[in-house]
């Protein structure tokens, strides 16, 4: 079975300062690894994955994520937050099938 | 193509009624998804179509709710005899199969919120 581990329900961080939302998973196999975000009442908008290659993925808004095989971990992470970053983020993983298993989410709260 | 569709956005409906939602996926995705997220957690997998099989089904999937996806396009969840406990956002998506970079890219509907009364 696949799980995904968010290990903090919210972070506060200021604008401007680096941000990193935390993500750790469990999966038989090679992972497939995805962070969304969720702005209130709204679907999942998808900001970037990771399937092969590189370990350090860039995606949408200027976030980025690295994996690493070693401690089972894609932490998402920005350089600077802006107050727009305010949402919610989730982590999911894919390993071997066709269905995403998601974590919990981690509240993010940019503050001015 | 303007994404992942889904209808109607917010449907209020009282304990006891059955819904129904749709969902119309990118035209040229054959994989279809249902998911099912409730305050405070994450989207959890309901169903899933390749074209107009349904090849799983979770145990969350009880046999009050039924999917459908007849020509392998649009897709509709019906919920017979809700409950209180059946209100949530029921997100849909859809991805193509094969290899390569463009897939494996989940896109996600807007989401139906259903509350039960």
């Amino acid at each position: 079975a696949q799980s995904v581990a968010q290990p903090e329900d919210q972070v506060n961080v200021a604008e401007g300062n680096p941000l990193t939302v935390k993500c750790t998973y469990s999966v038989s196999g090679n992972p497939y690894l995805f962070w969304y975000v969720q702005y209130p009442n709204r679907g999942l908008q998808f900001l970037l994955k990771y399937i092969t290659g590189d370990n350090l993925v860039k995606g949408s808004y200027g976030f980025e994520a690295e994996f690493n095989k070693s401690q089972t971990s894609f932490h998402l992470k920005k350089p600077s937050a802006l107050v727009s970053d305010s949402a919610l983020y989730f982590c999911a993983v894919k390993a071997g099938s066709y269905q995403l298993t998601f974590g919990k989410g981690t509240k993010l709260s940019v503050i001015p | 193509d303007t994404g992942v569709s889904q209808n109607p956005r917010h449907k209020i409906t009282k304990r006891g009624q059955n819904v129904t939602f749709r969902c119309d996926p990118i035209s040229e995705h054959n994989r279809l998804y249902w998911y099912r997220q409730t305050l405070g957690q994450g989207p959890e997998f309901l169903t899933y179509f390749q074209n107009e099989a349904q090849l799983e089904k979770s145990r969350l999937l009880s046999d009050r709710f039924s999917a459908e996806r007849p020509k392998g396009s649009f897709s509709t969840l019906e919920i017979q005899r809700t409950e209180q406990g059946d209100s949530a956002m029921y997100l849909c998506a859809s991805s193509l199969s094969g290899t390569g970079g463009a897939i494996n890219s989940y896109t996600f509907g807007s989401g139906t919120r259903l509350t039960v009364v």
